[in-house]
């Protein structure tokens, strides 16, 4: 499978539970993001992984907590999050960290109830 | 920090004409400019983008335009087709390398 991949595609969760988000890119880039994407706002960046490394936490809320064991692999684990935190969640790569030529996966369209 | 305006937030065009979608930065340091598209229910991909040392960048039916004395640049799309229906999303790239959307602007293209 080439591109970047994203599971689940939905999830419904309680506010006392706790899931994860997992994305896999197959492009050989070295940086990969997730972004928040709601309804009628701009696309929001969330976190920023550098060759593995944390370089961008976008004043996002402890109950996301990313998480990049290699350049290949993004999760993003949640637990007690609110409804407004309903959202549709999008990971993406590039080549470097610089947010050039993002490549998007098709996203994990969450629901908190 | 960078603030991306953009116009309009929707747009029905009749199949053939022409359409236009521009945005305005905050931050006179932006020098990268992507356009994304994205169709219902599917990612938003990138369509073409242009550097601030460019004025202009056409791929086949789309153009971007850059005017970086009023801080603006616009998509121009061509001869418009059905499958053109998107929501479009621009966004700058500030000096300190955060990368910006705008809300986005949904196109409709009637046939």
């Amino acid at each position: 499978e080439t591109g970047v991949t994203q599971t689940p595609r939905h999830l419904v969760m309680g506010m006392t539970n706790k899931k994860s988000l997992k994305c896999e890119q197959h492009l050989g880039h070295n940086a990969m993001y997730w972004y928040k994407q709601s309804a009628k706002k701009p696309l929001e960046l969330m976190f920023v992984y550098n060759f593995k490394e944390q370089t961008e936490n976008n004043s996002v809320p402890s109950r996301f907590s990313p998480e990049c064991p290699n350049s290949s692999h993004l999760f993003l684990h949640l637990h007690t999050l609110q409804p407004e935190d309903s959202a549709l969640y999008l990971c993406a790569s590039s080549q470097t960290g610089g947010q050039e030529k993002l490549f998007f996966g098709s996203g994990t369209q969450l629901s908190v109830l | 920090g960078e603030n991306v305006e953009q116009h309009p937030s929707t747009l029905s065009v009749q199949e053939g004409d022409s359409a236009v979608i521009k945005c305005t930065y905050s931050d006179s340091a932006s020098n990268y400019f992507p356009w994304y598209k994205q169709e219902l229910g599917k990612r938003p991909q990138l369509i073409i983008d242009i550097r601030s040392n460019v004025g202009e960048k056409k791929d086949q039916r789309i153009a971007v335009t850059l005017n970086k004395t009023a801080k603006h640049f616009s998509l121009h799309i061509t001869e418009t087709q059905p499958e053109d229906s998107a929501v479009y999303f621009c966004a700058a790239e500030g000096g300190s390398e955060k990368l910006v959307f705008g809300k986005g602007t949904k196109l409709t293209v009637n046939p």
